[in-house]
């Protein structure tokens, strides 16, 4: 059965040091999506892409995350400086380009920034 | 904007007795509700969607629009429900399936 694969499963970074995260969605979905999910939280949107283009980065906080899809396939998500605030699960999504189609889930990368 | 609350963060129930997972949602317009579940170790998945109007695995949930509520209900919980429950809307046709979760519920099904 296809997954969104994700790597690194779990990072350890220290506070003002650079972090990459990578995303490979399901074959075929156009839509990526990066959520952030904070301990005791629910998942919150930071970037939404159909195929290479940003369609929601409204809360992508761009002083220090960026985001890049540039073949329309699989993505990066980076932040540079890291903080500790940082420190969450980071979740990739994929789904078709229609509305309520189902957002199949990576299993996301644990960030711990000390 | 939207919202979504869940007001339980923890519910423990014993096996065979009904439960329900309370989901309120705040949104001007006619929003998509699901209810996504994340079993221990596992990744987060689709339960269901308000507008297939199925039950899966028991559960089932009705949208009351006049309550602005989605609740999960399931008549006779077993163990293996035990899960982290998200309610979740999707604002409008544009949005794709750009999810607003609410914050969960941890569902513990006692023996």
């Amino acid at each position: 059965e296809a997954e969104v694969a994700q790597s690194p499963r779990y990072k350890i970074t220290e506070k003002s040091q650079a972090v990459a995260f990578w995303c490979d969605p399901i074959s075929g979905h156009a839509t990526l999506y990066w959520y952030r999910q904070i301990l005791g939280q629910g998942p919150e949107l930071l970037v939404q892409f159909q195929d290479e283009s940003v369609v929601d980065d409204s809360q992508l906080p761009k002083d220090r995350f960026s985001a890049e899809r540039l073949k329309g396939v699989d993505s990066t998500l980076k932040i540079q400086p890291a903080e500790l605030g940082d420190s969450a699960m980071y979740l990739c999504a994929s789904s078709l380009p229609v509305m309520n189609t189902e957002a199949f889930f990576g299993q996301g990368t644990r960030l711990t920034v000390v | 904007a939207q919202r979504v609350t869940q007001p339980e963060k923890l519910l423990s129930v014993f096996k065979g007795a009904p439960v329900e997972l309370k989901c309120n949602y705040s949104y001007s317009g006619s929003p998509e509700l699901f209810w996504y579940v994340q079993y221990s170790r596992q990744r987060l998945q689709l339960l269901l969607r308000h507008i297939s109007r199925e039950s899966i695995k028991g559960f089932t949930a009705d949208l009351n629009k006049g309550e602005t509520s989605f609740h999960l209900k399931k008549p006779f919980a077993q163990e293996e429900d035990s899960a982290m429950y998200y309610c979740a809307l999707v604002r409008n046709r544009a949005s794709g399936s750009r999810l607003t979760f609410g914050e969960g519920t941890q569902l513990t099904v006692n023996p």
